[in-house]
């Protein structure tokens, strides 16, 4: 069965370090989200992506975050210069298409710690 | 907020009864999913009714959708140890990408 797949499972990074987190959607889907999950807490929208631009993205979603599909396969998520609060379980998704009848594909999760 | 909220925030029953979870909402949609995560592990979708559906089933599972009340129930029969997870709505907004609400925690005790 095709899944999302996202690396690196756990990421350890020093305050004030870019990140970069990565994500392989599943082929034929159009559509890819950032969600993020801090510990013990809701899952929150982050961003969605539809051909090759942003589609929507939420307040949490500032200056120091960004979205890009570099290839054909791929979908990351960069933080610029992380902060502890950054530290979350970050989950990627994708759908074949957006609306009434989508059901979204979440990958396992990247643990960032920021320290 | 126009995101789901569950409730109860944590629900703790013992194995064969029946869980029941509820969600609501704040305006119009296009659908309501309902996702399960177990601890520390991604999001697995269970189910998706659509606006103009009032009740799904899938195996054990039934959720049924109120538009005029807003809110959704996720009912889940004969439960099992192995049930024990948070279950979250996701409401795909007419205007928006899904957003999710904080979840009910279930315990099912063998």
């Amino acid at each position: 069965e095709p899944e999302v797949t996202q690396t690196p499972s756990h990421q350890v990074t020093q305050m004030g370090q870019e990140v970069i987190l990565r994500c392989v959607p599943i082929s034929n889907h159009l559509y890819f989200y950032w969600y993020r999950q801090i510990l013990g807490q809701k899952v929150e929208f982050l961003v969605s992506f539809y051909n090759n631009e942003i589609s929507e993205k939420s307040e949490i979603f500032d200056d120091q975050f960004s979205v890009e599909r570099p290839d054909g396969s791929n979908f990351t998520l960069k933080i610029r210069s992380t902060k502890l609060e950054d530290s979350a379980m970050y989950f990627c998704a994708s759908s074949r298409e957006r609306g009434a009848y989508t059901e979204a594909f979440f990958g396992q999760g990247t643990r960032l710690t920021v320290v | 907020s126009q995101q789901g909220e569950e409730d109860p925030q944590a629900l703790s029953i013992q194995e064969g009864e029946n869980a029941t979870m509820n969600c609501s909402y704040k305006t119009s949609i296009n659908n309501l999913q309902w996702y399960r995560q177990n601890s520390g592990r991604g999001l697995v979708h269970l189910i998706l009714i659509r606006s103009n559906e009032r009740e799904k089933h899938s195996g054990r599972l039934r959720v049924t959708l109120d538009t005029s009340k807003k809110s959704s129930s996720l009912l889940i029969t004969a439960s099992r140890a192995a049930d024990t997870a948070s279950y979250f709505c996701a409401t795909d907004l007419r205007n928006n990408d899904m957003r999710f609400g904080a979840g009910t925690r279930l315990t099912v005790k063998p």
